[in-house]
């Protein structure tokens, strides 16, 4: 399973966008990449899934370069709620492998 | 249900005791997940069923460690002798197999005494 680094910790302000990058440099042909968002005492919730080049729901921008080592997962002008720990998956989807979560970035939203 | 749900929410027992943790996933999904999470750590992962068999087993830490779901359905994660170490919260996610997320419940925050 391909490896993934985040930075520890990020803080922002309010109405800032916020850009956080994961390097997955052994990422394999077949996997995609997924962010969960996770808030203190409960379970991870899905954000944003790729596969290459950029997706975007109401919530967040996925980039992903052509070599697909990286991805940015981007939050358009956060606010207090979006104070969590984000983390960056890669491998096959949910329902055909397991999927391991590295320690994530805690990011912090000031007011 | 409308999502995961496990049950309970809190669990406090003693070193040495057995516990049982429930999970029941989300109506037709065919794949279930057994992380357990540290303070300050990522989810780890434990087990993962297809259906009724588990297709990974590999992050079971020890033999004190077990889960079934023997109808596909709901899963129960069974820990013998239980050890201090062992407090932790135990997430339950499930998925269906055609889709590209999974849905995690509240969790049960195990504290061992």
């Amino acid at each position: 399973l391909a490896k993934t680094t985040q930075p520890i910790s990020m803080d922002s302000y309010e109405g800032q966008e916020v850009n956080i990058t994961c390097s997955h440099n052994n990422i394999a042909t077949n996997d995609y990449i997924t962010w969960y968002q996770q808030f203190p005492s409960q379970g991870p919730r899905f954000i944003i899934q790729g596969y290459k080049t950029k997706v975007k729901n109401e919530v967040a921008s996925l980039f992903i370069p052509a070599d697909r080592k990286s991805s940015t997962l981007s939050l358009p002008r956060v606010s207090l709620s979006d104070t969590a720990v984000y983390y960056c998956l890669v491998g096959a989807s949910f329902g055909n492998e397991k999927l391991t979560f590295g320690t994530g970035t805690r990011l912090t939203i000031i007011p | 249900g409308a999502g995961v749900s496990q049950t309970p929410s809190n669990k406090v027992t003693e070193k040495g005791k057995y516990v049982e943790l429930r999970c029941d996933p989300i109506s037709g999904h065919t794949a279930l997940y057994w992380y357990r999470q540290s303070l300050g750590q990522g989810p780890e992962f434990l087990i993962y069923f297809q259906g009724t068999g588990a297709a990974d087993d590999s992050g079971l830490p020890n033999d004190r460690f077990f889960a079934v779901r023997p109808e596909g359905s709901v899963s129960t994660l069974k820990i013998q002798r239980t050890e201090r170490g062992d407090s932790a919260m135990y997430l339950c996610a499930s998925s269906s197999q055609e889709g590209t997320e999974a849905f995690f419940g509240q969790g049960t925050r195990l504290t061992v005494v």
